[in-house]
Formats: structure tokens, C-alpha cells, sequence
């Protein structure tokens, strides 16, 4: 079945420690998405890329990375910098501008 | 900054009473707008979409909505809700802004609870 693969579900982090956020598709989709959802937030772009090699900020990369090496990988990096890490981050992937957004289960990640 | 609003936060209904969900954005250009929906424990899932066309759009599970271009609205409706449709609904809106594909920018979302 195509889809969006977000690795792991849930993540606990030692403060200070950097963590990577893994997400695969198989629906040859070109571009890809990092969104980060709080309560009472909505969901907030990190980063997203539209093609191989190539990424852009969202409206709230402070403290996080990104890689997109292969058009099926988009790892997020979250870093010791970024200064409340402890959220719920949904990766996604559309087939081109504006078009439907599909989205991976989400990985839950809490900083301790 | 371009934005997307949601008028409601928390929506509580009866059963089989008639739902409204509001949506505005701020952007004057060509848009595409979305309508998705997170039950409690899954993932976000596409209940409608809008790109060109009929402004009055149908989407799965008896939902529809309209977009009103002079009001920058596309408020979600469904006649009559039903318990399962318990969930956090979030606005969307894909916004051209000279080539790239800039992402969706989402509203803060309405947590729909439906009541027996």
C-alpha cells in the first residue's frame, strides 16, 4: 500500500540530546512537509521541501534540521537548541503546488 | 502574513443537530482549500477539497462546503451529526505565492464533541 512511514510513535529525549524524526513515502510524491501540532495550535510548518537536495524553512525552523538526500526520505532532526521540543510532528507529502496533502501517523516526541 | 482562522475552538452538539464549522483566510491570490479531520487516535485524513469549479463542494462522510470568494470563506457544514463524527477539524489553504509549492497553512483547529 502507498503511504507516509513516520518512525517512531513515540520518542523520549534526554534535554541537551539532538533526535532524528524518520519519514518514508512510496507515493513518488516530489514534495514533503514537517509540521509540528500543539493543543489549541493548529499545526505549524517546520520545513518542507519540494524537490531532491533542496529545502526550505517553514514559519517555525528555529532549533530544527532537515535532509532530503532521496525523494522518499525526509528526516527531521530536532536539536538541543530548539527550546520546547515536546510535541506531536506530522510529516506529510503532496504530488505538487497545492494539491492534496498526505500525512504519516505522527511521532510523539517528549523531551525529560 | 497570510493566516487561516478558525471561529470556533470547541463545538459541542447533540446528536442529529446541524453542524457550521467557520473558516477564513487572509490571502488575495488563488487558493486551494481543505477540510481535514483527525479522529481521536488516527491520522490526519482528507474530508474535502476545493481547487476550481462548483464553490459548493461534497465531501465524504455527508459533509460539504462552500467557498465564498468576496467573504475568503469555506465553512464546513453537515445537516445532521452523528456520534462517530467526534473529532478535531482542521481549515486549510494552499497559497500560490510565484512557483513553489509553499505547504499548507493550517488553522488552529475545532474540537467537534458530539453528544448521545
Amino acid at each position: 500500500d502507498g503511504g507516509i512511514t513516520q518512525s517512531p510513535k513515540y520518542l523520549f529525549r534526554k534535554e541537551g540530546q539532538n533526535v532524528t524524526l524518520s519519514c518514508e513515502q512510496n507515493l513518488n510524491h516530489d514534495a514533503m512537509y514537517w509540521y509540528r501540532q500543539d493543543p489549541g495550535q493548529g499545526l505549524r510548518l517546520i520545513y518542507y521541501s519540494q524537490i531532491v537536495n533542496d529545502f526550505q524553512k517553514g514559519d517555525i525552523a528555529e532549533g530544527y534540521s532537515v535532509s532530503r538526500e532521496k525523494k522518499e526520505s525526509f528526516p527531521l532532526t530536532v536539536t538541543s537548541a530548539q527550546k520546547n521540543p515536546t510535541a506531536f510532528y506530522l510529516c506529510a507529502s503532496t504530488s505538487g503546488q497545492g494539491t492534496e496533502a498526505f500525512f504519516g501517523q505522527g511521532t510523539r516526541l517528549t523531551v525529560v | 502574513a497570510q493566516s487561516v482562522s478558525q471561529h470556533n475552538h470547541h463545538v459541542i452538539l447533540s446528536e442529529a443537530a446541524s453542524l457550521e464549522l467557520g473558516c477564513n483566510y487572509s490571502y488575495g491570490g488563488t487558493v486551494n482549500l481543505f477540510w481535514y479531520v483527525q479522529y481521536p487516535g488516527q491520522h490526519l485524513q482528507l474530508l474535502l477539497k476545493y481547487f476550481s469549479g462548483d464553490p459548493l463542494v461534497k465531501g465524504i462522510k455527508g459533509f460539504e462546503a462552500e467557498f465564498i470568494k468576496s467573504k475568503f470563506s469555506f465553512n464546513l457544514r453537515k445537516p445532521s451529526v452523528q456520534w462517530s463524527d467526534t473529532a478535531e477539524y482542521f481549515c486549510a489553504v494552499s497559497m500560490y505565492s510565484g512557483g513553489g509549492a509553499d505547504g499548507l497553512t493550517f488553522g488552529k483547529g475545532t474540537h467537534l464533541i458530539i453528544q448521545p
